[in-house]
């Protein structure tokens, strides 16, 4: 079965760029989605399709696909950045996701 | 707006049965899938399927075939997930969301989560 691998954990000064890789094989053939979701809350879709940011995400955060990774690159990272992020594909029908990235403000 | 809301908290004994509630409002229920997506305490995301909410079909992970049920009512434009024969370890929070426009899917609206106890 497909899988998805992240790094359990990733630090970032405020104000600095951070990235969260997400590998998983050929994923660069896929769309790669990611999701935010703070402690007690519901993931939150931050960018779709490779690359898209939804409606009302900040232009700070960003994304490519290619090869093996996916990446998320948060630009002038804030403390409210804080939370856990996960990578998400799709592949023969069924939904896989990473097994997420806790993202550290300090 | 444009939400789903969720029914709330349950506690079940193994075994037993848990069917929880998924009201969308603000959109045209049947243009957009939804998914149900549950998380384990302390645990990441794990997918259990799909219900298309216009014709009723169904596909579910493959893990949970046999145990799991997703049905609509277009009249109140609510999605049904029903989880057979529960676990300790089918304890968690139950996300229903919606499926977005696109070829591959992701998940653009997520409901408040429904937490799911299985405990004797």
């Amino acid at each position: 079965s497909y899988e998805l691998t992240q790094p359990p954990s990733v630090s970032v000064s405020p104000g600095q760029t951070g990235s969260i890789t997400c590998s998983g094989d050929k994923l660069g053939d896929k769309y790669a989605n990611w999701y935010q979701q703070k402690p007690g809350q519901s993931p939150v879709l931050v960018i779709y399709e490779d690359k898209k940011r939804p409606s009302g995400i900040p232009e700070r955060f960003s994304a490519f696909n290619s090869g093996n990774t996916a990446t998320l690159t948060i630009s002038g990272t804030q403390a409210m950045d804080e939370a856990d992020y996960y990578c998400q594909a799709w592949d023969s029908n069924t939904v896989i996701f990473g097994g997420g990235t806790k993202l550290t403000v300090l | 707006q444009v939400q789903l809301v969720q029914s709330g908290s349950e506690v079940k004994r193994p075994g037993a049965s848990v069917k929880i509630s998924c009201k969308a409002s603000g959109y045209s229920f049947t243009t957009y899938k939804i998914h149900w997506v549950r998380q384990a305490p302390g645990q990441g995301l794990e997918w259990m399927g799909i219900i298309d909410p216009g014709s009723g079909d169904t596909f579910f992970a493959l893990k949970l075939r046999g145990r799991v049920t997703m049905t609509r009512d277009t009249s109140t434009s609510t999605v049904y997930m029903e989880l057979r024969s529960l676990r300790s370890e089918d304890t968690a929070v139950y996300y229903c969301t919606r499926g977005g426009l696109g070829i591959e899917w992701y998940f653009d609206l997520w409901g408040r989560g429904t937490l799911v106890t299985v405990s004797s």
